[in-house]
């Protein structure tokens, strides 16, 4: 089974919808993060939690809102989906501490369309 | 976090060693280079990281230059299935640990 799952793998949904996006993860990681990604650039980092009570801003996190449910699950929320919210978007993880670099994992990302 | 150049496509036949360059001049000293590569619209997957020494993992070898102004990712043996974007990043270890992905290089491994 994989490390980091998100639902759903795909979505299409019209502008103004209400949409979330989840992520779950069993690697048992503090640090969690959503990404979105747009055709043929890289990945822009929307919001990141350091544990079940911290939530941060991340470059792009209007229009966003997250919620950190538990250690392993991270969802995040389109209020109001509009058309240029259409892109790849990506779930992470990684362990908490400072002594090392302490990579992230991916999902494998769920394809949002807003028509 | 250091931004990072690198080139935006390259091309390498298969079974040859792919070597993929990196220039973060402005880079701090505790800061580490780390490299990631996506596979067409997979998330991104670890490949390998340093900070002054070279490193090599069972996927890549990294070669940073003694004024850590550079880097070099290494596939040893190139397979068809390393054809990916590769990003090179530069950041420090802890702090808010986030990723700032450039458009990194598109890697064609060619049969």
């Amino acid at each position: 089974d994989a490390d980091v799952t998100q639902t759903p793998r795909n979505r299409i949904t019209k502008t103004g919808k209400r949409i979330m996006l989840e992520c779950s993860q069993t690697k048992g990681h503090d640090r969690m993060y959503w990404y979105r990604q747009d055709p043929g650039l890289g990945l822009q980092l929307i919001y990141y939690s350091f544990d079940v009570k911290d939530i941060n801003k991340g470059e792009i996190s209007d229009g966003y809102s997250v919620s950190r449910q538990a250690q392993a699950k991270f969802s995040l929320s389109l209020e109001s989906a509009i058309p240029n919210q259409t892109a790849l978007y990506f779930c992470a993880t990684s362990e908490s501490g400072t002594g090392g670099p302490n990579e992230q994992f991916f999902g494998p990302g769920t394809r949002l369309t807003v028509l | 976090d250091a931004k990072t150049t690198q080139p935006p496509s390259m091309d390498c036949a298969e079974g040859r060693a792919a070597n993929l360059p990196c220039n973060h001049s402005t880079i701090s000293g505790n800061e580490y280079v780390y490299w990631y590569r996506q596979i067409h619209s997979q998330g991104p997957q670890y490949i390998i990281h340093g900070l002054k020494n070279n490193e090599t993992n069972e996927m890549a070898s990294l070669i940073i230059t003694e004024d850590r102004k550079s880097s070099t990712l290494i596939l040893p043996h190139a397979t068809l299935r390393d054809t990916a974007v590769y990003y090179c990043i530069v950041r420090v270890a802890g702090g808010a640990q986030k990723l700032v992905f450039g458009q990194g290089t598109r890697l064609t491994i060619n049969p």
